[in-house]
């Protein structure tokens, strides 16, 4: 079956700690997201790439780093330098085009301790 | 003003009722719109598209304004099975195009 997964599901980090989230899709998109999902907030865009070995930073990418070294992969890392990270962070693929539907994986939950 | 603007609810509606929800957009470059659906502690998936002419899924039916910058999801004969926060999602053409995703509407039906 195609689609995106996203792991781990949960994860519990450390203060001053760096930490990478997975995302792979076997969908054969060429575009990737990462998105962040607070309480309260709609989900804001922290980094995204339209093709391999590209990626550009969203509207809240202080703190974060991505790669994308492979169109199925699109690894985020919260770094220390992240002051809040807590938070329910989405991975999402689409094709390019001009109505830009989104799929998105299941998420990784995030808690900072 | 907000590029996506919602409200967050929650819409409280007996099963079997017909419900509304409005999202306004401040962009008039804006060019296509959707509806996702959120269940609780899952992840966003696409409800539908939002086309001028209005479209219309099963007891899904979608409208978009372009006048009044305003697209609208109602949902007739309500099932427990559509309690869910829906996301009206808004793209605006680019290089990139921009993607916006509004807080969403807490939907809750009750029996």
């Amino acid at each position: 079956d195609g689609g995106i997964t996203q792991s781990p599901k949960y994860l519990f980090r450390k203060e001053g700690q760096n930490v990478t989230l997975s995302c792979e899709q076997n969908l054969n998109h060429d575009a990737m997201y990462w998105y962040r999902q607070d309480p309260g907030q709609g989900l804001r865009l922290i980094y995204y790439s339209q093709i391999v070995n590209d990626f550009q930073k969203g509207d809240i990418a202080e703190g974060y780093s991505v790669s994308r070294e492979k169109k199925e992969s699109f690894p985020l890392t919260v770094t220390s330098a992240q002051k809040n990270p807590t938070a329910f962070y989405l991975c999402a693929s689409s094709i390019e085009g001009n109505t830009r539907t989104q799929f998105f994986g299941p998420g990784t939950r995030l808690t900072v301790l | 003003r907000k590029e996506v603007e919602q409200d967050p609810g929650p819409f409280n509606v007996p099963e079997g009722a017909t419900v509304a929800f409005n999202c306004t957009y401040s962009n008039s470059a804006s060019q296509s719109f959707f509806w996702y659906r959120q269940d609780c502690r899952k992840e966003p998936k696409l409800l539908m598209s939002v086309y001028s002419s209005g479209n219309e899924d099963g007891r899904f039916t979608a409208q978009l304004n372009r006048a009044s910058q305003y697209i609208s999801l109602l949902i007739r004969d309500s099932k427990l099975s559509d309690s869910a926060t829906y996301l009206c999602v808004v793209n605006k053409a680019g290089g990139y195009q921009k993607v916006t995703f509004g807080i969403g509407t807490k939907l809750q039906v009750i029996p």
